[in-house]
């Protein structure tokens, strides 16, 4: 069956400093994988995404994400934070039935 | 990519009413649309999927009855939460599917609060 997990429930970093949010899937086929931030009372805002290809892949605000095959992780990361990266990031499993399934959410603080 | 517009962005009602939460592509044509809820501190969970011109698909445990999808037309998605009671009160979210690259556009979300 198809799971996401997101070990890290929280977190909070200084601005400047660098992160690094984890994610693991089970998937019984090639993983299609997403990550995607949630502002208060916003949608879903698609961060990057692996489908295949190179492992590392780039994405919007700064953001990149390492697909790791043998460890079935997807981290994402950023070399610096911004205060306004402050957000809930969702990791996600996607299928060939374009339906999602989603880890439960990492809830970043950025401190000043 | 495509937009996906979602209406409305909140609402309140009174227990028993019913809510009616509309989700239109704007750009695309969508055959089908994903309906999505969140509770507080929980992930996103798959509720069903419409489909355009015939029944919608509910997830195990998803009360068709009570969360009722309608697809009349290629841009527009509509999901009713009849009799709405507080254990509803949740964040629902639409998703159209991209192209043919497994990705998915989703709308800016819906919070219900049912008092």
């Amino acid at each position: 069956a198809q799971s996401v997990t997101q070990p890290d429930i929280h977190i909070t970093v200084s601005e400047g400093a660098s992160l690094e949010l984890r994610c693991n899937y089970s998937y019984g086929a090639t993983p299609y994988l997403f990550w995607y931030v949630q502002s208060p009372g916003q949608g879903l805002q698609l961060l990057l995404k692996y489908f295949s290809g190179d492992t590392l892949v780039q994405g919007i605000k700064g953001f990149e994400a390492e697909f790791k095959r043998s460890q079935s992780s997807f981290n994402l990361r950023k070399p610096s934070v911004h205060w306004s990266d402050a957000a809930e990031y969702f990791c996600a499993v996607g299928t060939t039935g374009n339906q999602f399934y989603f880890g439960t959410g990492t809830s970043l603080t950025v401190i000043p | 990519g495509a937009v996906v517009s979602q209406h409305p962005s909140w609402v309140i009602c009174k227990s028993g009413t019913s809510v009616k939460i509309e989700c239109r592509s704007l750009d695309f044509q969508a055959t089908t649309m994903f309906w999505y809820r969140q509770f507080p501190k929980q992930s996103l969970m798959l509720m069903a999927t419409s489909n355009e011109g015939s029944k919608a698909t509910y997830e195990q445990g998803v009360e068709k009855d009570k969360f009722l999808i309608n697809h009349a037309s290629l841009t527009l998605s509509t999901l009713t939460v009849t009799s709405a009671h507080p254990e509803d009160s949740s964040f629902y979210i639409c998703s159209q599917p991209g192209g043919g690259s497994t990705e998915a556009f989703f709308g800016q979300g819906t919070r219900l609060t049912v008092v």
